[in-house]
């Protein structure tokens, strides 16, 4: 099993730039999450999707944010336009919900660094 | 909403000894799970050790145990027979039971562990 897969790993696009990150999950798993990781708020949570529907997008910073999974195996988190403030290392996670008590471990990709100049 | 803290913002330890990290957190919910993942330079997040709050028997998983006490909310992780690989960030994390419908995992800031030779 390949894992959680995520490209790039390592972005540098300058302030007002579109980014767009992505993602493969697991196959098989019907749960995919995205995370961001900084030194300020830590490990914090986007918007994770069920079955490709988005269930809770609360943690999306602002309308600059925006995520889509158009099937079960790819999922994009689109930046538009990007922020200095933006920075940080965006993790994808996905699980399989369900099946049992720990059924739904998540699994990290190895993340993606965004650097907004 | 729930809250996961970890107090420590840095623990060392002799190779080869025992060392313990803190985690408490704030719930209101009876049914949950609790997670400890571990995360080396090379940013990848593995997961650790997992306990679900119904059972009572500490989680154990060869040199990583935990001490979970319900009524004090509280979810240390214990690592004997420290190895100069266990050296990374390790975070706690909750997730609550199936019954509230979301698979949402609320991490804590982290605790960066260092083990000398």
């Amino acid at each position: 099993d390949a894992g959680v897969i995520q490209s790039p790993r390592h972005e540098v696009t300058e302030m007002g730039q579109e980014v767009t990150l992505r993602c493969k999950p697991i196959s098989g798993h019907n749960s995919l999450f995205w995370y961001r990781q900084t030194m300020m708020r830590g490990l914090e949570l986007l918007i994770y999707f069920n079955n490709n529907v988005p269930i809770d997008d609360s943690g999306m910073p602002e309308d600059r944010f925006s995520a889509k999974m158009p099937n079960a195996s790819f999922s994009t988190l689109k930046i538009q336009p990007s922020e200095p403030r933006d920075s940080a290392v965006y993790f994808c996670a996905s699980s399989l919900t369900g099946t049992g008590a720990f059924g739904n471990e998540q699994f990290f990709g190895p993340g993606t660094r965004l650097t907004v100049l | 909403a729930q809250t996961v803290t970890q107090s420590q913002p840095e623990m060392s330890v002799q190779e080869a000894e025992t060392v313990t990290l803190s985690c408490t957190y704030d719930t209101s919910e009876s049914d949950y799970y609790l997670f400890w993942y571990k995360q080396p330079p090379s940013r990848q997040m593995i997961l650790v050790i997992r306990q679900e709050a119904y059972k009572q028997q500490n989680a154990t998983e060869n040199r990583f145990s935990v001490n979970f006490q319900k009524a004090a909310k509280s979810f240390s992780l214990k690592i004997s027979d420290s190895q100069l690989g266990d050296a990374a960030m390790y975070f706690c994390a909750y997730r609550s039971s199936r019954v509230y419908n979301t698979d949402k995992l609320i991490f804590g800031t982290g605790t960066r562990l260092q083990v000398f030779p």
